[in-house]
């Protein structure tokens, strides 16, 4: 079968880096997103990976290993506001998305 | 900006009730999404539409049923109404590629459904 694994709950302080991590296992892989998700309100888009490496964008920064069936999200500086779920996704070979449960990110002044 | 609109943020239906969800978007989007979300697992997808009038079921479709007659439009209902479907639901929409070209979802901000 088809599976997503991340922590289900993280908690880091104010300022700080964190790193939530993704295994998955697919039929097929073509790219894994990045979500982020506040309480009671919609999945935003964070980031896309389909090659391996590392792709950053501000405070946010996003690695893939298609090898290992692995991702993470980094956080760096973390502010009040970053609080949220984040959830990964993975696109199979049917190019539809498979998604992880998610994981509470809870920052701590 | 993408905007994909929800008919109602909160909805209290009873047992044996047909249910309708609203999603409309209007970004021209050939691709739409049902989705349900509950806590401790993934979005879970219905249904989803890549055409007027085209659906396809996806990983739990039993209780559902989907109408797109406008692009821009996609329902979601629910023929009767069960304890078991008290979930948010997520409509979500994004433009047709294949392969691992770059097209992420854009969601609507979900309807709470309680079913009593």
């Amino acid at each position: 079968g088809q599976n997503i694994d991340q922590p289900t709950e993280m908690t880091a302080t104010e300022g700080a880096i964190v790193q939530i991590n993704c295994t998955y296992q697919t039929s097929g892989f073509n790219g894994l997103f990045w979500y982020q998700q506040h309480a009671g309100e919609a999945p935003t888009f964070l980031s896309y990976n389909v090659l391996d490496g590392l792709e950053e964008k501000g405070r946010f920064s996003s690695f893939l290993s298609r090898s290992k069936g692995y991702s993470y999200l980094l956080l760096k500086e973390l502010q009040m506001k970053d609080s949220a779920s984040y959830l990964c996704a993975v696109k199979d070979s049917n190019y539809q998305l498979i998604w992880g449960a998610g994981t509470k990110l809870i920052i701590k002044p | 900006d993408v905007k994909v609109t929800q008919s109602s943020r909160y909805l209290v239906k009873r047992t044996g009730e047909k249910v309708f969800l609203e999603c409309v978007q209007d970004m021209d989007h050939e691709n739409m999404f049902w989705y349900r979300q509950d806590p401790g697992l993934g979005l879970r997808l219905i249904y989803f539409s890549y055409d007027v009038k085209m659906k396809e079921k996806g990983d739990i479709p039993e209780g559902y049923s989907v109408s797109r007659e406008k692009k821009e439009r996609f329902s979601l209902i629910l023929e009767s109404a069960s304890t078991n479907q008290t979930s948010m639901y997520l409509c979500a929409s994004g433009i047709l590629t294949s392969g691992s070209s770059y097209n992420e979802q854009f969601f609507g901000p979900g309807t709470r459904l309680t079913v009593l």
